[in-house]
């Protein structure tokens, strides 16, 4: 199985801060990799999807990047809605494997 | 609007079975591939099954390979999990999810 080693886990965050959250696959996933984003009890939301597409309605201080095998989800200028928890997900190859998420905190 | 409408979850005791349904509307529900992920309590998301437009193909991960059934009425624009042998690590809010649009989810727990 593909493994998706997300980081950091956890991260203590200020608004206006520019955060990144990086997703390494252990074997090459091509662009098909999504990244969510899910506030407590709810659904998780699509936020890129094929590795740096914007999706609908997401507001444009979000983006998503690759280098090599390492994938990026971006914040810039953070603001108080994104204090939550992300999630990447690979769909390359089955079985489809989730990154163990980013919970983002405020300090 | 899309909208994707999971029912069916509940308490049921281990080694028993259960059927989630997922309603869709809103998209012509034949032409998309439809996937189940689930989330136990306090821990991340987990892909379960997926199902083709057509019902044709099938996937699962292991640990419900031959336990769980992936199945579609295209008809009826929905989308079941048929859940059998539970165990109590398959406790968690299960979603329906076409990538893009996701269910609200649907709590099984699995307990004596």
């Amino acid at each position: 199985d593909i493994q998706m080693t997300q980081s950091p886990s956890s991260m203590s965050v200020s608004l206006g801060d520019t955060v990144t959250i990086t997703c390494r696959a252990s074997q090459d996933v091509g662009i098909y990799v999504n990244w969510f984003q899910q506030k407590p009890g709810k659904s998780p939301r699509r936020m890129i999807y094929r590795a740096t597409n914007l999706a609908d309605g997401v507001p444009s201080r979000f983006s998503g990047s690759r280098s090599g095998s390492d994938y990026s989800l971006t914040i810039s200028s953070l603001e108080s809605e994104d204090v939550t928890d992300y999630h990447c997900l690979q769909y390359d190859e089955y079985p489809w494997t989730f990154g163990g998420g980013t919970k983002l905190e405020l300090k | 609007e899309v909208q994707l409408v999971e029912s069916g979850g509940g308490l049921v005791q281990p080694g028993r079975s259960m059927k989630l349904s997922c309603a869709a509307s809103g998209f012509t529900f034949s032409n998309y591939g439809m996937a189940w992920v689930r989330q136990a309590p306090t821990k991340g998301l987990e892909w379960v099954a997926t199902i083709s437009y057509d019902g044709s193909s099938t996937y699962y991960r292991d640990s419900v390979k031959g336990r769980f059934t992936i199945s579609r009425d295209n008809a009826k624009s929905t989308l079941y999990l048929q859940m059998n042998s539970l165990r109590s690590e398959d406790t968690a809010t299960y979603y329906c999810t076409r990538a893009r649009y996701w269910g609200q989810g649907v709590m099984v727990t699995v307990s004596s």
